[in-house]
């Protein structure tokens, strides 16, 4: 049972402008939404996260917006810079399980000089 | 404070032979958890480890071990590699009930 979907599964994104990241869930239990951020041959890296009782969280050019009633919530970048080239995954995970994270395939984000 | 540690960085096994891999976790963690992930893919979730006794576990089978120690660090040991066990495997440390995961750089593990 497919839990969270996210899309696209790529971007490519000029330097300067806004990189944008979906994700979708079923799981109404989930009451934690971080993206993570990897670099090739480097562990996940937590990036940013939101609680469900917050619509929004913005944390320099990284932004969270978050609809509940959708269960849906997304990622921002703001001004993007080829330092910005990753994969993200939003990950979001519940109490019950422990907060495991179950990790999808991930949006390949590449920003272009 | 220190991050999470993990060693080695990378290691190549024979099939069939068994391997151990290590996780310091960050200082003040008591919970680890581990990942493999295979190229392409997202991490998959192994074990989870608090307090010494396995407190949760993905779709791995049993030949995939783990121990926590006091000092909350940890192992992963796998048994009978098989060519698809080359992965890199993740260590993530993190507090009990706290959602808030922090991965070490892997172990890049290769089977041949």
């Amino acid at each position: 049972q497919q839990q969270v979907k996210q899309s696209p599964q790529s971007l490519i994104v000029q330097k300067g402008g806004i990189s944008i990241i979906n994700c979708a869930y079923e799981n109404t239990a989930f009451d934690y939404f971080p993206w993570y951020q990897q670099f090739p041959g480097k562990g996940p890296a937590l990036l940013i996260a939101i609680r469900p009782d917050v619509s929004e969280k913005k944390e320099g050019r990284f932004t969270i917006s978050f609809n509940k009633s959708a269960k849906q919530f997304s990622l921002h970048i703001m001004d993007s810079q080829p330092g910005d080239s990753a994969t993200y995954f939003c990950v979001p995970s519940s109490p019950n399980s422990g907060y495991a994270l179950n990790f999808g395939k991930g949006t390949s984000l590449l920003v272009t000089p | 404070e220190t991050g999470v540690t993990q060693s080695p960085t990378h290691l190549i096994k024979t099939r069939g032979q068994q391997v151990t891999l290590r996780c310091s976790s960050q200082s003040g963690h008591n919970t680890v958890s581990w990942y493999q992930q295979a190229l392409g893919q997202g991490p998959q979730f192994i074990f989870q480890y608090y307090r010494e006794e396995e407190n949760g576990r993905g779709n791995f089978p049993p030949r995939f071990s783990g121990l926590q120690f006091p000092n909350y660090s940890s192992e992963l040991n796998v048994n009978a590699l098989e060519l698809d066990d080359s992965a890199l495997y993740l260590c993530a440390s993190s507090l009990k009930n706290s959602p808030e995961a922090f991965f070490g750089q892997g172990t890049r593990l290769t089977v041949v």
